[in-house]
């Protein structure tokens, strides 16, 4: 069974920094680009983040560019998300997506982790 | 940016009902788009990718089509579990862009 496990929010300030997490499992992590998606509160779903399968592509929405990097590990199945010079507007639930485009097997989500941007 | 234009953006349908819900996009994007559901206070759930094939596991009351910059979510028949939000996503090129949401309501 595909799992994705993201960890890492909470709350934090202005101008502040967090690094999310997402443990994989189930799947061949090596195997799928991996993405990042949020949802702020009450409203609908932005991509913020891809990933290929060897880190040597990465793109990125571009309210986030230079603040926000996207990494993984493929000897830990993890993906990550470091988070810098936060503001209001991050505030979201931060998903991780698997294969968010591929055909077939692909596009499992895990349940998010909240980041709250507040003073 | 592509624009993903989704509409409507809400419906109200009674069980049984055929539901359309179409995304128009700003430029043409091939077949690179996918179709999500998401419920209240739960993760979205790929339904639909490549525009027209169906999710594992999905049920086949669930259809898309189209192509270019044109493209249709069909439910059949409406079920109780099927009143949730619905969300397109374009991944023909950088950035990915999402449609507005339809959130289906029960009549």
């Amino acid at each position: 069974e595909v799992q994705l496990v993201e960890s890492g929010g909470g709350l934090v300030q202005p101008g502040g920094s967090l690094r999310l997490s997402c443990a994989a499992s189930g799947f061949t992590f090596s195997s799928y680009w991996m993405s990042w998606v949020r949802q702020a509160p009450g409203k609908g779903l932005e991509w913020v983040a891809n990933v290929n399968l060897d880190e040597s592509g990465k793109r990125y929405v571009d309210s986030v560019k230079g603040r926000f990097t996207i990494s993984r590990d493929n000897v830990k199945n993890s993906l990550y998300l470091q988070m810098d010079s936060l503001t209001a507007e991050d505030t979201a639930l931060y998903y991780c997506v698997r294969g968010i485009g591929a055909p077939g097997a692909g596009g499992d989500w895990g349940q998010g982790t909240l980041v709250t941007v507040s003073s | 940016d592509i624009q993903m234009t989704q509409s409507p953006s809400s419906l109200s349908a009674s069980v049984g009902d055929r539901v359309t819900i179409t995304c128009r996009a700003s430029q043409g994007i091939r077949n690179d788009l996918g179709w999500f559901q998401q419920k209240p206070g739960k993760a979205p759930k790929r339904l639909i990718y490549a525009a027209s094939s169906l999710q594992s596991g999905v049920p086949s009351r669930f259809s898309g089509s189209g192509s270019g910059t044109e493209f249709t979510l069909t439910i059949s028949s409406l079920q109780p579990e099927d009143f949730a939000t619905y969300y397109c996503l374009q991944h023909n090129s950088y950035p990915l862009t999402f449609g507005g949401g339809t959130k289906v309501e029960i009549k």
